[in-house]
């Protein structure tokens, strides 16, 4: 069965702090693996990232993938209160149109 | 000019009822997903409708029947309603692929908050 795991599954830091969150996966016909940020509603779209070890990096966030140890970081540099939310990874799955959601990794920032 | 709209955001109802939820995207995607969010966030997809045409079912139970007018709509209509249907539903939809970026870049609705008693 296809798997996604995130981790920590929670984590409280200082504002200015850099966090690591992480995402391990084991997707049959894997294709791509998507992050994305969710506060109160709907999931935002962040990366989407095809190829091992090309850094992908919007403002403070960044993200990498390693297909050969089947995982992904995302990286928060200088957080800030509003990146308190519960931020998602998926893999999705070549021809299938279909993600597999992790359980979220819930980050707090604190003042 | 909301790109995945969901109504009701907010869905109370008795046990044994019979609900539906809608959503419409103009986003000019092909694509359109249910997904139920428990408790505990986990995101797991139902449905996926490619062009009005159901591509994925993902071993939920017949009670729950999307029905896909045209491909900006996908609708989902619940029968008898159980305590455990409690969740929060997400439609998205995905770009077409190729010119228009890859398929795996879902994007999601607000969500329709269901509370079964």
């Amino acid at each position: 069965e296809d798997k996604v795991v995130q981790s920590p599954l929670s984590l409280v830091v200082h504002e200015g702090d850099t966090v690591t969150l992480n995402c391990s996966y084991e997707v049959t016909n894997f294709r791509s693996l998507l992050w994305y940020k969710q506060e109160k509603k709907a999931p935002t779209f962040l990366f989407m990232l095809t190829s091992s070890g090309i850094e992908k990096k919007s403002g403070r966030l960044s993200s990498i993938l390693d297909k050969k140890e089947l995982f992904s970081i995302l990286n928060i540099t200088a957080t800030q209160t509003g990146d308190s939310a519960v931020y998602l990874c998926a893999g999705g799955i070549q021809g299938a149109q279909k993600l597999v959601f992790g359980q979220g990794t819930r980050l707090t920032i604190n003042p | 000019d909301t790109a995945v709209s969901q109504t009701p955001k907010y869905l109370v109802t008795q046990m044994g009822n019979d609900k539906s939820i809608k959503c419409e995207q103009n986003l000019g995607h092909d694509t359109m997903y249910w997904y139920k969010q428990d408790s505990k966030k986990f995101l797991k997809i139902m449905f996926s409708y490619n062009n009005k045409e159901l591509i994925i079912n993902e071993t939920v139970p017949n009670r729950f029947s999307p029905k896909s007018p045209d491909k900006a709509h996908l609708n989902l209509h619940i029968n008898s309603l159980e305590l455990g249907d409690s969740a929060v539903y997400f439609c998205a939809s995905s770009h077409p692929g190729l010119a228009g970026g890859p398929r795996e870049t879902q994007y999601f609705g607000p969500g329709t908050r269901l509370l079964v008693l």
